[in-house]
C-alpha cells in the first residue's frame, strides 16, 4: 500500500533559493530514500537515511528523519534550474524485502 | 558502476498483443529485481518482486496470470504484458537489488508503453 505522503505537491521557486519537500509514513522503517525523476525519464537515487540517523548532507542536498513523527524533509539549497524535476521518497519496511512504497512525490520548478 | 538497463524504451502495440521487456543489470549480479508502474503524473506502484530462479512474488491487486515474470538469471528479468488493453498503457520500470546485499536498488530508465 501506498504509504508515503509528500508535501507539498507542487513547488515552484526562484533560481538560488532553497527548496523544502517533506515526506511522512506510517509504519516502522529500516531506512528513508529520496529520488529524483525528470519528466519521462528513470528515477535518480539523491540520498539514503537509515531509521538510526536524524541528518545526512550530500553536495546541496540535506535530509533530516525523525522516526518519532514518522517524517522526513529534503533540502535543496541554492537551487538551479536543473534541479526541475518530479522528487520522491521511499521507504523500505522492516523485514528485509526492501520493498520499497514511494510517496506521491513533489513536481519542483525552478524558475530563472 | 551499478548500471541497469530497460529494453525497449518504448513500445507501442495493438490492442490484444502481448509485449516483452527486458530488465538487465550490466556490471553486477541481482538476486532481486523489482517491477513497477507509473500512471502520467503519479507515483511508482510495486507490481512485483522477482526472485532469480524461483516465482515472482505479485503486490495485491496485480494479476499474475496478465503480467509474467521472468528472472532467469541474476542479471536479467522480463516482464511480458499479456493481451495487452488501453488501460495497459504506462510507464514500467524496474529495478536491481545487488547480491551482495546493500541497501541500495539501482533503477532502470523506464519503458513506455502505448497500446492503441
Amino acid at each position: 500500500s501506498q504509504q508515503g505522503e509528500e508535501d507539498p505537491q507542487a513547488l515552484s521557486i526562484q533560481e538560488g533559493e532553497n527548496a523544502t519537500m517533506n515526506c511522512s509514513y506510517k509504519t516502522s522503517i529500516n531506512n528513508l530514500q529520496w529520488y529524483r525523476q525528470n519528466s519521462g525519464r528513470g528515477l535518480v537515487h539523491l540520498i539514503l537515511i537509515r531509521s538510526n540517523e536524524r541528518e545526512k548532507h550530500s553536495g546541496r542536498l540535506r535530509v533530516t528523519l525523525d522516526t518519532s513523527k514518522k517524517s522526513s524533509s529534503l533540502l535543496i539549497t541554492a537551487s538551479r534550474a536543473a534541479d526541475t524535476a518530479s522528487y520522491f521518497c521511499a521507504t523500505d519496511g522492516i523485514g528485509g524485502a526492501q520493498k520499497l512504497v514511494f510517496g506521491q512525490g513533489t513536481r519542483l520548478t525552478i524558475n530563472p | 558502476g551499478a548500471v541497469v538497463s530497460q529494453h525497449p524504451s518504448r513500445v507501442i502495440c495493438k490492442s490484444g498483443t502481448s509485449v516483452k521487456i527486458e530488465c538487465r543489470s550490466l556490471d553486477f549480479q541481482a538476486t532481486t529485481m523489482f517491477w513497477y508502474r507509473q500512471f502520467p503524473k503519479q507515483s511508482l506502484m510495486l507490481m512485483a518482486t522477482s526472485n532469480e530462479g524461483s516465482k515472482a512474488t505479485y503486490e495485491q491487486g496485480v494479476e499474475k496470470d496478465k503480467f509474467l515474470i521472468n528472472h532467469a538469471s541474476l542479471t536479467l528479468s522480463t516482464l511480458t504484458v499479456t493481451s495487452a488493453h488501453p488501460e495497459d498503457s504506462s510507464f514500467y520500470i524496474c529495478s536491481a537489488r545487488p547480491a551482495i546485499k546493500t541497501d541500495t536498488q539501482y533503477f532502470g530508465p523506464g519503458t513506455r508503453l502505448t497500446v492503441l
